[in-house]
C-alpha cells in the first residue's frame, strides 16, 4: 500500500463548479502538507501549504488537513477552463532528518469545460 | 520559477549509453532533488542532496547516481540507460524560512530506444 493514495480521476466538471480534490495517508509523522498543479508539459508549481491541521484559503482554492482521519481536501470554488491541470499532493514529516524530503499522491487529471 | 533550469530538456538516447542530466540553480539553496515522473506514479525521488558533495538515494535509486560539486549545479547520471528509464525527470529546491517547501524546474524528457 502507498504512503500517499490520491484517486487518479480523470475529473470532469463544468466551468463554475465546485471541485473537490482529496488524498489520504498513512504516515502519522506527516506534518505539512501541499497541493501543487501541473500544467501539460510543465514542472509543478506550488499551490497551497499548510502546516499541521486546519483550513486555509487563498482566493478560490482552500486547503483542508484532518490529521485524526489522515485525510486532506483542496476545493476549488467558480472552477475555471484555466483550472484544468493535473494536481498532486505532498507530505513530509517535520524535523532536520527528513531533509526535506516529500512523498506525493498519483496525482488528479482535472477537465474544467466551459 | 525559483531559478532552476534543467538541460537538456529533451533526449533521446539508446540502451547502454551513459546519460547526464543537469540541474543549475542560481539563488544558492541549499537542498536539491531529483525525481521521475512516470503514469500512475506521480513523482518519485531519485536522489537528493543536502549540501556539495552531500547526496543520499530516495525511493528509486537503482541505476542512477549524482553529484553536486557546486553549490548552483546538481547532476544526475544514467549510468547505463535502459528503457525503464524512459521518463520525465524533475529537478527541485527547498526553500527555507517558515514555509520551507520545494519548487521545481521545467523538467526534462528521456526517451530510451
Amino acid at each position: 500500500q502507498k504512503e500517499v493514495e490520491q484517486d487518479p480521476g480523470p475529473l470532469s466538471v463544468p466551468e463554475g463548479a465546485i471541485v473537490s480534490l482529496n488524498c489520504t495517508y498513512s504516515n502519522s509523522a506527516f506534518q505539512y502538507f501541499m497541493w501543487y498543479r501541473q500544467y501539460s508539459r510543465k514542472g509543478p508549481e506550488l499551490l497551497m501549504y499548510t502546516y499541521s491541521s486546519g483550513n486555509k484559503e487563498d482566493g478560490r482554492f482552500t486547503a483542508q488537513v484532518d490529521k485524526s482521519s489522515k485525510y486532506i481536501s483542496l476545493f476549488i470554488r467558480d472552477s475555471q477552463p484555466s483550472d484544468s491541470a493535473t494536481y498532486l499532493c505532498a507530505m513530509s514529516p517535520a524535523g532536520g532528518t527528513s531533509y526535506g524530503k516529500l512523498t506525493f499522491g498519483q496525482g488528479t487529471i482535472l477537465t474544467v469545460h466551459p | 520559477d525559483a531559478g532552476i533550469t534543467q538541460s537538456p530538456r529533451h533526449k533521446v538516447t539508446e540502451t547502454g549509453t551513459p546519460v547526464t542530466l543537469r540541474c543549475h540553480q542560481t539563488e544558492n539553496h541549499r537542498y536539491m532533488y531529483w525525481y521521475r515522473q512516470d503514469p500512475g506514479h506521480g513523482l518519485r525521488l531519485i536522489h537528493y542532496s543536502y549540501g556539495v558533495k552531500d547526496t543520499d538515494k530516495g525511493e528509486v535509486s537503482d541505476g542512477y547516481s549524482v553529484s553536486r560539486s557546486k553549490t548552483e549545479d546538481f547532476l544526475l547520471t544514467l549510468e547505463s540507460a535502459t528503457s525503464s528509464q524512459t521518463s520525465v525527470y524533475f529537478c527541485a529546491i527547498k526553500t527555507g524560512g517558515p514555509q520551507e517547501t520545494q519548487y521545481f524546474g521545467p523538467g526534462t524528457r528521456l526517451l530510451v530506444l
